[in-house]
């Protein structure tokens, strides 16, 4: 069975500062692995995707992860917080690249300070 | 396109009432599932289907029925609705292709208060 682990359902962080988010997997296969972000009171869309090709990923505005097989991680990271990156992340694994059953993390919500 | 569209937005019912939850893409997408949304759990899915006639299982399929008549509508059933189906419900869509990654697209979320 797989499964991932987001360490902090809360995260803050000043507007500028370093956004580090935390995905540890649990895969007996080696995984494909994606990032979502949920905007207040809308559906989830994909942020960034692992899929083997590259272990750093970069996604859409500004993000990226980096999957460390010896660490069973798959980090989301932004250099500089923008207050419109406040929103709710998930981390989702899959065994099985074309037939996605995705298994979502419990989520990490994000606050970015003024 | 429209994308995924769900309705209602909102909606509440009394313990034993039953409803449908619609979900319809516009992308011609074989791929259409079923996830709840519960505050700490993340998303697990209910029920999915790979095409027309064709619906599986997912992680939570109790309490809920789903039917796949037409590529484009993949509506939610709620027999006899419980306190424990509180929760906000999202419809996604994909390309069914083995061969390549396929982006799910998520509709914008039925949420549901059960009395």
């Amino acid at each position: 069975a797989q499964s991932v682990t987001q360490l902090g359902s809360h995260v803050s962080v000043s507007e500028g500062a370093l956004v580090l988010l935390r995905c540890n997997y649990s895969s007996s296969v080696p995984p494909y692995l994606f990032w979502y972000v949920q905007y207040p009171n809308q559906g989830l869309q994909l942020l960034l995707k692992y899929t083997s090709a590259a272990t750093l990923v970069k996604g859409i505005n500004g993000f990226e992860a980096e999957f460390k097989k010896s660490e069973t991680s798959f980090h989301l990271t932004k250099p500089s917080a923008h207050m419109s990156d406040a929103a709710e992340y998930f981390c989702a694994v899959s065994d099985n690249f074309g037939n996605e059953k995705l298994t979502f993390g419990t989520g990490t919500r994000l606050t970015i300070i003024p | 396109n429209a994308g995924v569209t769900q309705t209602p937005k909102f909606q509440v019912l009394k313990t034993g009432q039953s409803m449908t939850l619609q979900c319809a893409q516009d992308m011609n997408h074989e791929y259409m599932s079923w996830y709840r949304q519960d505050p700490g759990m993340g998303l697990r899915l209910i029920h999915y289907s790979v095409g027309a006639g064709i619906t599986d299982q997912g992680e939570v399929p109790n309490g809920y029925n789903v039917s796949r008549s037409t590529t484009e509508d993949f509506p939610l059933r709620l027999l006899s609705a419980a306190p424990s189906q509180t929760s906000v419900y999202f419809c996604a869509s994909r390309i069914q292709r083995e061969s390549s990654y396929n982006e799910q697209f998520f509709g914008p979320g039925t949420r549901l208060t059960v009395l």
